[in-house]
């Protein structure tokens, strides 16, 4: 099975701090994704990455940045982090096929 | 799927009971669609999903129906357990499986 596996599972930072997020999968997927999960607003992308050095902004990249130095790592960076920012994130690979397969998530809470 | 506002659906069923959970998508390209649980504290994990040229996908204990004409999806768990109990939701896929959009999601309480 292919496992994606997210770092953390709960962060607390304070405002202003720069907040590093980790992704890791296994399976030598090409497509790797950032999202946010918030209630009621369901899953939104912040970005994307097709292929190592490459991305590619989502939905929401605004107050984020990303890194890809090699296939199988994924992170996700922000900058200076604000309340705001407080969420579930999600990473997730995929490879040629559609179906997207998610770690279990960072709860991040911004204070 | 669409967004259904700041709180999320709940259906409460009795534990040996079918459950039917809807999905309501928006784009008419769309021709890929799958469904997704969430439990607790956990990312989410593919179930089943289906083709646009399909209208019914069977799984072990799950059933995907699809209409096209209404751009509706629903879900089918035959006899829900308790470890049933999660967040459903839906994605649709078009352009090339290239644009993916996520529904807001279902919760779903299994009574014992």
């Amino acid at each position: 099975d292919v496992k994606v596996t997210q770092s953390s599972r709960y962060l607390v930072k304070r405002t202003g701090e720069k907040v590093f997020l980790e992704c890791v999968q296994d399976m030598d997927h090409e497509n790797m994704f950032w999202y946010r999960q918030d209630p009621g607003l369901g899953l939104r992308l912040i970005y994307f990455s097709y292929d190592v050095k490459m991305k590619e902004k989502g939905d929401i990249p605004e107050g984020y940045s990303v890194s890809r130095e090699k296939k199988e790592r994924f992170s996700l960076i922000l900058e200076s982090a604000s309340t705001n920012q407080t969420s579930m994130y999600l990473c997730a690979s995929r490879a040629s096929q559609m179906i997207y397969t998610f770690g279990s998530g960072t709860r991040l809470t911004v204070v | 799927g669409e967004s259904v506002g700041l709180h999320l659906p709940t259906l409460s069923v009795q534990e040996g009971d079918n459950s039917i959970i809807n999905c309501a998508y928006s784009n008419s390209a769309s021709d890929y669609f799958i469904w997704y649980k969430q439990e607790s504290g956990k990312g989410p994990q593919f179930i089943i999903d289906i083709r646009s040229n399909m209208d019914k996908r069977q799984g072990q204990r799950v059933t995907v129906l699809l209409n096209k004409t209404v751009k509706h999806l629903s879900l089918q768990i035959a006899a829900t357990q308790p470890g049933d109990s999660a967040v459903y939701f839906c994605a649709d896929l078009s352009g090339g499986y290239q644009k993916v959009t996520f529904g807001t999601g279902t919760k779903l309480q299994v009574i014992p």
